[in-house]
């Protein structure tokens, strides 16, 4: 079946543009999750949404950065005004995890490359 | 709240060495433990889970066994391919968090 889907793949932008980056989960999975990865960096934690819900958006890091989901499904990620320090890759995953099923692991996209010039 | 600690990286073997690569983890609830892999150009992908103290995860000749006492999911190989060059990610899913955790990646060379 199909996996998780990030849009676009590549996103070159002029610093203070608005960027907004498109995330398809897995049909079913309620959880999903946004994360930031620098060159050479580990994974930083940005949000997670269980349904449409984000009981953690602790990660994000300014209120230049918002994220939604709608319908439990597709979820977009807001970066506005963009700063040359917000280029990285941006992974979205998802996965049928929740309260009652934290033990299932996470589906990642092969997510956006963000350069902003 | 949860964090995971990983072996500092880079790691550099020669084909057919030992590896372990160390993680050891902190968990308000009791975690899942997880161990992905990013090899080169390709998206991060599951390498394998422990839901319990005391099981043992495998997959492709990798293993990891969740150790209660230690707090600690290491990961194993007893002979290590070029093919296994990639950027290695602990990671725990807890109850109490709801998300999932992970570790700063370290990095694997394997030379031939």
């Amino acid at each position: 079946g199909a996996g998780v889907s990030q849009s676009p793949s590549n996103k070159v932008t002029e610093k203070g543009k608005d960027v907004e980056l498109r995330c398809d989960p897995i049909s079913g999975h309620t959880a999903l999750y946004w994360y930031r990865q620098s060159l050479g960096q580990g994974l930083e934690f940005l949000i997670y949404f269980q349904g449409n819900s984000a009981p953690d958006k602790s990660g994000l890091p300014s209120d230049r950065f918002s994220a939604e989901r709608t319908g439990g499904s597709v979820s977009t990620l807001t970066i506005q005004r963009t700063q040359q320090e917000d280029s990285a890759v941006y992974l979205c995953a998802s996965s049928l995890a929740g309260p009652t099923l934290f033990n299932s692991p996470l589906h990642f996209g092969n997510g956006t490359r963000l350069t902003v010039t | 709240g949860d964090s995971v600690t990983q072996m500092e990286g880079p790691v550099t073997l020669s084909e057919e060495a030992f590896l372990t690569i160390n993680c050891t983890y902190t968990a308000t609830g009791y975690p899942s433990l997880f161990w992905y892999v990013q090899y080169p150009g390709e998206g991060l992908q599951l390498l394998l889970k422990a839901t319990k103290a005391d099981d043992k995860g495998s997959n492709k000749g990798f293993e990891a066994t969740y150790r209660k006492e230690t707090t600690s999911f290491h990961l194993e190989k007893g002979s290590v391919q070029v093919s296994d060059s990639a950027v290695y990610f602990c990671a725990l899913s807890d109850t109490n968090a709801g998300k999932s955790t992970f570790g700063d990646g370290t990095t694997l060379t394997v030379k031939p």
